[in-house]
């Protein structure tokens, strides 16, 4: 258990539709990253979040969103889906924001988009 | 635009045999850092390098961090089936610390 906890671990929703992945990250942790992975690809930075605010934006669709709450604990949203999102969505925290430390990474939500 | 490359791309070797993995990048790095992520897992944190020059030991692996901060390396001593995996580098442009540039990973087979 890397104390990174994302949910669910693996969803099936068809096109069109709208859906919600969760990340709590490990404690003590301000940073929240989203990175989508296809298959057999790299990681995708798509967005960080730092004590509750948006901190950095990488390649994230318009269709994409996400939010940290006072919590920490962020929501990535997908809406409209399309086919080419069916991926592994990974979330990751880390102490402080940006790239000066190192990432714990959840074990991921597999999304697959019919 | 800002890259890290990796190279090789796959890798098959024999258990017992060495093992390389080569990150450059197309800008001097703040940092590099080196993730595993085994078959079907999460990339997992192995070592973050941040000196110029600096080399890094954990058992069998060898990470250095190039005197001009834009290469690095990851040595495997005597593969283990342990060690199958993908293995990703990552690091902050210098000056930019706000993301990490991830390398695509090097994919290793160890036949046992």
């Amino acid at each position: 258990d890397s104390g990174v906890t994302q949910t669910p671990k693996h969803l099936i929703t068809a096109t069109g539709q709208r859906v919600t992945l969760r990340c709590s990250p490990r404690s003590g942790d301000l940073s929240v990253y989203w990175y989508q992975q296809s298959l057999d690809q790299g990681l995708q930075f798509l967005i960080q979040y730092y004590n509750g605010e948006e901190r950095a934006k990488g390649n994230i669709l318009e269709r994409f969103s996400a939010q940290q709450f006072p919590d920490l604990h962020s929501e990535l949203n997908l809406s409209s889906l399309e086919l080419g999102d069916s991926a592994l969505y990974f979330c990751a925290s880390s102490v402080g924001g940006g790239g000066n430390y190192g990432y714990t990474f959840g074990s991921g939500t597999r999304l697959t988009v019919v | 635009g800002q890259q890290v490359m990796q190279i090789p791309q796959y890798q098959h070797v024999q258990e017992g045999e060495d093992f390389t993995t080569y990150c450059n990048s197309s800008t001097t790095l703040s940092n590099i850092q080196w993730y595993k992520q085994r078959p079907g897992g999460h990339p997992v944190f192995l070592i973050q390098l941040v000196k110029s020059g600096e080399v890094k030991k954990q058992k069998r692996l060898t990470f250095q961090f190039g005197e001009a901060k834009k290469n690095s390396s990851l040595h495997i001593t005597a593969t283990q089936t342990t060690d199958v995996g993908t293995y990703f580098c990552a690091g902050p442009r210098a000056g930019n610390n706000r993301k990490l540039i991830w390398g695509l990973g090097t994919s290793l087979a160890v036949n046992p």
